[in-house]
């Protein structure tokens, strides 16, 4: 079946580095949207890419969505205490979500 | 406010147990949907409802039921033939099953076999 792929798994950065995590398809998505996931707490919609090449700022979050719209990547530029959390991708028309990146951060 | 409000936030259950979730959600939302997670891993799809009186299996729905009598409410039971429910459970909804709507979730339950 169709799946998302994320990579990596886990991030552990120095307070101020940054920080970039990548979500794969096998296949072309129509969308890609991306949600975050704080320590004990549940998924919180951070963005949603649709168009072939997109970008999109969000403060120090930039969102990619690949020119083959088969993978898309986040960017945390100068990483602060409060970007600590699970970051996933999805596939919004299927509800299919990435695995995640776990993202730890050293004060 | 509107939202999803699932409850209990932690349940214990004996083994050979059922037990139900509750998800509420005051969205007028048509689709809902049950995700298990494990300790740092990610969403899996239980069971998803996309209007009343249907439902369809996730990737992983052996062990679990769903109703969906009401459109805003999507109980989740975990029956006794689920090996292994410890696990956090997140329900979730979108205005339809569409491409694009964004997902809302609830805060989540933890249930734990003891």
């Amino acid at each position: 079946g169709q799946q998302v792929m994320q990579i990596p798994q886990y991030q552990h950065v120095q307070e101020g580095e940054d920080f970039t995590t990548y979500c794969n398809s096998s296949t072309t998505l129509s969308n890609i949207q991306w949600y975050k996931q704080r320590p004990g707490g549940h998924p919180v919609f951070l963005i949603q890419l649709v168009k072939s090449g997109e970008v999109k700022k969000q403060k120090r979050l930039t969102f990619q969505f690949g020119e083959a719209k088969k993978n898309s990547s986040l960017h945390i530029t100068a990483t602060q205490t409060t970007d600590v959390g699970t970051y996933f991708c999805a596939q919004a028309s299927k509800i299919i979500f990435g695995s995640g990146t776990r993202l730890s951060i050293r004060p | 406010d509107g939202g999803i409000t699932q409850s209990p936030k932690y349940l214990f259950r004996k083994e050979g147990q059922n037990v139900t979730l509750s998800c509420e959600q005051n969205l007028n939302h048509d689709a809902m949907y049950w995700y298990r997670q494990d300790p740092g891993q990610g969403l899996r799809l239980i069971y998803y409802s996309q209007i009343v009186n249907d439902f369809q299996k996730g990737d992983i729905a052996e062990g679990y039921s769903v109703s969906r009598e009401k459109k805003e409410s999507f109980p989740l039971t975990v029956t006794s033939a689920q090996k292994n429910p410890t696990a956090f459970y997140l329900c979730a909804s979108t205005r339809d099953r569409d491409a694009g709507n964004t997902i809302y979730f609830g805060e989540g339950s933890w249930l734990t076999v003891v």
